[in-house]
């Protein structure tokens, strides 16, 4: 069973909307959570991480974590067609100490 | 901050030689390195974790003696594919941990892309 599932999608939303992109997570002992974004033919590309109960923000991106409801999301405001990507979710428990990602999730922003 | 680079971006090579991929954390010191490889729209690989100084750790299923991973120094480690053929033709990618541990922050480089003709 993979632990770190998401919205598979693809998602589109036009462009100026809020994208959401949703990621559940299986492992309790997951301490640090990622999301990555993957332009296609490129390396995934660090855009926020959260360790605590709550929201982080950063510029139009903001990153919800619940570890009650093992729940990650990424909220993107004003999205752009630049944001077209595929977002991969991680998480980090400390006995694995490598990073456990989602299959990714397909965004596209309309023009 | 966080730049990690590699080099080459992109090699070719002939069927039965062997490629040696270089990955550099240019501004933070990595006490750890990882190699992935990525097919087209397939998921990140993970193939071997290196820590400084120490033994590569590698996945199941991945061939140690084919691909060599040395991590001589906190901001060098190297992939070697050796005797390569074309079913290593794939996109490779490192990361590097920063020596703070507290958080795991894990940062990509490029990737360098190789073709076996």
């Amino acid at each position: 069973q993979k632990e770190v599932e998401q919205n598979s999608g693809p998602l589109s939303v036009p462009e100026g909307a809020i994208a959401s992109l949703n990621c559940t997570y299986s492992d309790r002992g997951s301490q640090s959570f990622f999301w990555y974004r993957q332009y296609s033919g490129k390396s995934p590309e660090l855009i926020m991480s959260i360790y605590s109960n709550g929201d982080k923000e950063d510029g139009r991106f903001t990153a919800q974590l619940n570890k009650a409801s093992q729940y990650v999301s990424l909220l993107i405001r004003d999205s752009q067609p630049s944001d077209s990507a595929t977002y991969l979710c991680a998480s980090i428990s400390g006995s694995a100490r490598q990073l456990t990602f989602g299959s990714g999730t397909q965004l596209t922003v309309l023009p | 901050g966080a730049v990690v680079s590699q080099h080459p971006s992109w090699v070719i090579c002939k069927s039965g030689t062997s490629v040696k991929i270089e990955c550099r954390s240019l501004d933070f010191q990595a006490t750890t390195m990882f190699w992935y490889r990525q097919f087209p729209k397939k998921s990140l690989m993970l193939m071997a974790t290196s820590n400084e100084g120490s033994k590569a750790t590698y996945e199941q299923g991945v061939e140690k003696d084919k691909f060599l991973i040395n991590h001589a120094s906190l901001t060098l480690s190297t992939l070697t594919v050796t005797s390569a053929h074309p079913e290593d033709s794939s996109f490779y990618i490192c990361s590097a941990r920063p020596g703070q541990l507290v958080f795991y922050e894990q940062y990509f480089g490029p990737g360098t892309r190789l073709t076996v003709t």
